[in-house]
């Protein structure tokens, strides 16, 4: 299987900060690369697909990058409502699909 | 508006069974492959089962390989998951989530999920 590594796997930040989140994979997966937001209690919801492509209705301060083994999620500017979970899910080897093990994004 | 509910969670002995169902609506479900993806509480997600969209392709990930069995029926617009030798590492909630394809693949939307509690 692929395995994913997601870092920092927990971050404080404040509003108005610009912050990245890193997903590396164990071997190239072009850029077969997505993002997930999670709040508490609710579903995993998807941000950014195919590694740089954003979901319709997601706000444009959201951006994803990299290909082969290399990823980031960028949020440009926090604002309250970004405060989650966030996942990494490479779908390279479908349909062995696997996850980061997530990163917590929380109010400093 | 696209649409994903799922049901039959619930409290089960170790080695009991149970099945879950998602009803999906406000797309052709016929058309797209389907997947299972379990989270354990407090844990990250984990990929559980797949099946095409004429059910000719099934896909297990390891940890529930021969214990549980992912179906289909189009005409109900419903995805099921039989979940058979239940074991306490199975606690989890379950979503069921749409696989998009456009050359590469991804997941949306998602249920809400359905609670699954393996205790004695």
């Amino acid at each position: 299987d692929i395995q994913m590594t997601q870092s920092p796997s927990s971050l404080s930040a404040s509003v108005g900060d610009r912050v990245t989140i890193t997903c590396r994979a164990s071997q190239s997966i072009s850029s077969y690369l997505n993002w997930y937001q999670q709040k508490p209690g609710k579903a995993p919801k998807l941000l950014i697909y195919a590694a740089s492509s954003l979901q319709s209705g997601v706000p444009s301060r959201f951006s994803g990058s990299g290909s082969g083994t290399d990823f980031t999620l960028t949020i440009s500017s926090l604002q309250p409502e970004d405060f989650a979970t966030y996942y990494c899910q490479q779908s390279y080897s479908t349909p062995s699909i696997t996850f980061g093990q997530g990163t917590r994004l929380e109010i400093k | 508006e696209v649409q994903l509910v799922e049901s039959g969670g619930g409290l089960v002995k170790p080695g009991g069974s149970l099945r879950l169902s998602c009803a999906a609506s406000g797309f052709t479900f016929s058309s797209y492959s389907m997947n299972w993806v379990r989270q354990a509480p407090g844990k990250g997600l984990e990929w559980v089962s797949s099946i095409s969209s004429s059910s000719s392709y099934i896909y297990y990930a390891d940890s529930v390989k021969g214990r549980f069995t992912i179906s289909r029926d189009n005409a109900k617009n419903s995805l099921y998951l039989q979940m058979n030798s239940l074991r306490a590492e199975d606690t989890a909630v379950y979503y069921c989530a749409r696989e998009v394809v456009l050359e590469k693949n991804w997941f949306d939307p998602w249920g809400q999920g359905t609670l699954v509690t393996v205790s004695s």
